[in-house]
């Protein structure tokens, strides 16, 4: 049973297109909803992250959307360049839970083509 | 500034071969995590250790065992390795209300 839902699987963008990509969660306990970045050989990195308790959060081009309602979350990458290919994954926790256990999507491969 | 380091970064097993996964990290963190990734799952939790001298079984711990040996290091064992254990697997460390933060991985083959 997957908890986080990731769509879609792989995204082609042109540069300076926008990337968007949509998580859905389950447990409505979860209180902290971070994305990773992860390029090939290397492990995920944090990217940006969101309390429930706003609706979106920006930092630089990178955008998170939320919606507590629709248990919903999505990033935007705006203005994509060819370093952002990568693949992004979103994740959910409870923060004060012991351990701060992270439950992730399965993942979207973004292609930015120049 | 190493971080988290994982040891070995790839390894090939035959079925029914034992194996350690080493890994430490020198952020003076707390908690300490072990992640396997297969392609269209993302990654998922094994085992995690809260706070040094404590480990507790996450998503899917069967077939694995965990040690945590001290603040800095948290091993990852394969009693009897099976070609379903084929992964990559991640380590990662916290401190906690904070982002994770982790290795670059150990590429696992068990033929």
């Amino acid at each position: 049973q997957q908890q986080v839902k990731q769509s879609p699987q792989s995204l082609i963008v042109q540069k300076g297109g926008i990337s968007i990509i949509n998580c859905a969660y389950e447990n409505t306990a979860f209180d902290y909803f971070p994305w990773y970045q992860q390029f090939p050989g290397k492990g995920p990195a944090l990217l940006i992250a969101i309390r429930p308790d706003v609706s979106e959060k920006k930092e630089g081009r990178f955008t998170i959307s939320f919606n507590k309602s629709a248990k919903q979350f999505s990033l935007h990458i705006m203005d994509s360049q060819p370093g952002d290919s990568a693949t992004y994954f979103c994740a959910a926790s409870i923060i004060k839970a012991a351990g701060n256990k992270l439950t992730f999507g399965g993942g979207t491969r973004v292609l930015v083509k120049p | 500034n190493a971080g988290v380091t994982q040891t070995p970064k790839f390894q090939v097993l035959k079925t029914g071969q034992s194996m350690t996964l080493q890994c430490a990290q020198d952020m003076n963190h707390n908690s300490m995590y072990w992640y396997r990734q297969d392609p269209g799952m993302g990654l998922r939790l094994i085992y995690y250790s809260a706070s040094e001298g404590t480990t507790d079984k996450g998503e899917v711990p069967n077939g694995y065992n965990v040690s945590r040996l001290n603040k800095r290091e948290f091993s990852l064992r394969l009693e009897s390795a099976a070609p379903s254990q084929t992964s990559v697997y991640f380590c990662a460390s916290s401190v906690p209300n904070q982002p994770q933060h982790f290795g670059d991985g150990t590429r696992l083959s068990i033929l």
